[in-house]
């Protein structure tokens, strides 16, 4: 089935530094959605980003998509502690408009 | 309520056993969407409910695992004759609209399942 896969699995950085986490998927998208989960708890939607669109921005977040090789980045400038948590990316088949599908996400660990 | 709520939030089950784990979601959200989350893994899509249409059950691991969606409110997931590998956190989302739209989805803090 569909499915976005994060890269890396797994990311430690210092406060300060920017945070990039790597997205790919596989069938044509009607739009790409960024989510958040802190340990143990309920996904937070971050952002969303539409297909005719390549670049979109949020505060600290800057999301990009590439279309044409079916990925998408998640960049977090200047992390803080409280980043540190799994971010999602997930994807809706355009065609068969159903659920939608997360990736197995990235692990972000930001030490202070 | 504000926000998707779930329950039971902890469930300790034995082996075999059946178990019913309920969601409500945003008021006037018209799609409910289950998904699984294992230790440390990511999230194994269940099943999607859309206003009127047919559920998409395409995410059921086998035919233990049922759902139902009264209208546009309340959800129940049943696994019946509950297995070890059932062990998991089962998230309920909800969103305005369809899932190929413009809507986030809005999750539940999950329920936490516990097969001894």
């Amino acid at each position: 089935s569909q499915q976005g896969e994060e890269d890396p699995q797994a990311l430690s950085i210092q406060e300060g530094e920017n945070a990039t986490m790597n997205c790919s998927y596989k069938t044509s998208i009607n739009n790409l959605q960024w989510y958040r989960q802190n340990s143990g708890r309920g996904l937070v939607h971050l952002i969303l980003i539409r297909s005719n669109e390549r670049e979109k921005h949020s505060g600290r977040l800057r999301v990009t998509l590439d279309t044409s090789k079916k990925s998408s980045s998640l960049l977090i400038t200047a992390s803080r502690a409280a980043d540190t948590a799994s971010y999602f990316c997930a994807t809706v088949n355009n065609q068969a408009g159903t659920a939608l599908i997360f990736g197995k996400g990235t692990t972000l660990s930001v030490s202070s | 309520g504000a926000g998707v709520s779930q329950s039971p939030s902890n469930k300790v089950t034995e082996k075999g056993k059946d178990v019913e784990l309920r969601c409500d979601p945003i008021s006037g959200h018209t799609a409910l969407y289950w998904y699984r989350q294992r230790l440390g893994q990511g999230l194994e899509f269940l099943i999607y409910f859309q206003g009127n249409s047919a559920p998409d059950k395409s995410g059921l691991p086998s035919d233990r695992f049922s759902a139902e969606r009264t209208g546009e409110s309340v959800s129940t997931l049943t696994i019946q004759r509950t297995q070890q590998e059932d062990s998991a956190v089962y998230l309920c989302a909800s969103s305005l609209g369809p899932a190929g739209g413009s809507g986030e989805l809005f999750f539940g803090e999950g329920s936490r399942l516990t097969v001894l």
